[in-house]
């Protein structure tokens, strides 16, 4: 069974350039996850999506960041203008729905934006 | 809201010596406690977690968990490390009523031989 994927692995744009990351789940996980880990720091959770709906968004930073799961499997997340202070790794994760919470998130192996 | 401390950043142990990685969190409501590690150029791995019942979690290559609840802790061990476990631990926290994750800044665990 396949991972978690993400695209691209790495990304270099300059500030004020768009950039779009990719997630796609597990088969058959409703609920999608993405986190940031920004420069060495915690990682910190951006929002939550069951199918295609948005469940939290409490993370996300500011209104440069949109994030979509059009038809409820892939998402994507776009920085739109990109700032140096978005910088970081993007994880995307995906979990189950029968247990709720206590469902297990596996993450994908995430993707390393540096803004310049 | 909860917040984890890990109170660690690097932990340099020599192979088939034992590991213990700390983490403490704060919350006022119940909460699930999770291990997750992260291996050089891949995604984050869960390694156990709690989510009720007995206080001694064991996970997988062989890591265990106590969560301890007076404390507010939730300790990781490993009795015998190998060079493989060379690799980057978050403690995380979740509400038991929510999704999100809030996790600590990581432990770095460098095995020597």
């Amino acid at each position: 069974e396949a991972g978690v994927t993400q695209f691209p692995s790495h990304s270099v744009i300059e500030k004020g350039q768009t950039v779009t990351l990719r997630c796609d789940p597990i088969s058959g996980h409703d609920n999608l996850y993405w986190y940031r880990r920004v420069m060495g720091k915690e990682i910190k959770f951006l929002l939550h999506f069951v199918k295609e709906s948005k469940q939290d968004e409490s993370g996300m930073p500011n209104n440069r960041f949109l994030a979509e799961r059009t038809g409820g499997t892939y998402s994507t997340l776009k920085v739109q203008p990109a700032e140096l202070e978005d910088s970081g790794v993007y994880f995307c994760a995906s979990s189950q729905t029968s247990r709720g919470p206590q469902e297990t998130q596996y993450f994908g192996p995430g993707t390393r934006l540096l803004v310049l | 809201a909860q917040s984890v401390t890990q109170l660690d950043s690097q932990v340099p142990v020599f192979e088939e010596a034992p590991v213990e990685l700390r983490c403490n969190y704060s919350s006022s409501v119940s909460v699930y406690l999770f291990w997750y590690v992260q291996y050089p150029n891949q995604g984050l791995q869960l390694l156990l977690k709690y989510l009720s019942g007995s206080t001694l979690v064991k996970g997988i290559n062989g890591f265990e968990a106590e969560f301890n609840k007076s404390q507010t802790s939730f300790h990781l061990r490993k009795p015998s490390v190998h060079i493989s476990d060379t690799a980057e631990y978050f403690c995380a926290v979740s509400r038991s009523n929510d999704y999100k994750l809030s996790f600590g800044a990581g432990t770095t665990v460098t095995v020597r031989a």
